[in-house]
């Protein structure tokens, strides 16, 4: 199965509001975790990353926040705005010397006027 | 600077037939890694290169897929005798390091099996 799942295909938010998208993860040996946003027809864009030896770290608009003891990782959007329409991926980098990210199947967020 | 580039952008192949998709790292960067993604998922890790050298293949099928990024040129991910179950996109991503965290992405080429 999946390493890295998500809690919710699709998520639909206000314009102006607080967006959070979800995340688990199964691999306690993961160190390293990567929020991408991938837009129709485009590659995914990094938006902020977190190791695993932190609890909280915040980007411009965006927070991202990881609780370890119950493998949840969340990305929170400050003020969402129609350019944050996407899917988002959670990507995860296990320890160990593993190359490749593992990915997430992704939530899309939806912006309403 | 420009970013990964990666063409085709379309690439529609009848079954049986080979596909061969190119990948352009970022300036600098000498690792490359390959990716799929089916409708709906998540990118899968298939294949990660440096320059002359597969470190990483623990994604890729064991048949009909593979891949080179030779010394001069573009990384190739070739793919053979290809069915409809190969169509889906097809991302590149390059690191200019081992940091294999530190992927920038291409704009992917989306291939299409009839």
């Amino acid at each position: 199965g999946e390493s890295v799942g998500l809690h919710l295909p699709t998520l639909s938010v206000q314009e102006g509001d607080n967006s959070i998208i979800n995340c688990a993860y199964s691999n306690s040996a993961s160190d390293y975790f990567i929020w991408y946003k991938q837009e129709s027809g485009k590659g995914p864009q990094f938006i902020i990353d977190i190791r695993s030896n932190m609890d909280k770290r915040q980007g411009q608009r965006v927070t991202v926040l990881l609780n370890k003891t119950v493998k949840h990782l969340s990305l929170q959007i400050a003020a969402t705005q129609p350019g944050d329409s996407a899917v988002y991926f959670c990507a995860e980098v296990a320890g160990g010397g593993a190359d490749g990210l593992t990915f997430g199947k992704g939530t899309h967020l939806i912006i309403q006027p | 600077n420009a970013g990964v580039m990666q063409n085709p952008r379309h690439l529609v192949r009848r079954r049986g037939q080979e596909a061969r998709l190119r990948c352009s790292p970022m300036k600098g960067h000498s690792h490359v890694y390959w990716y799929r993604q089916l409708p709906e998922e998540g990118l899968k890790f298939m294949v990660y290169l440096q320059k002359e050298n597969i470190i990483d293949e623990s994604g890729m099928p064991k048949e009909r897929f593979s891949a080179e990024f030779p010394k001069e040129g573009p990384s190739i991910l070739r793919i053979q005798q290809v069915v409809r179950g190969d169509s889906a996109a097809y991302f590149c991503a390059s690191s200019i390091g081992q940091a294999h965290y530190e992927q920038y992405f291409g704009p992917g080429t989306r291939l299409t099996v009839t």
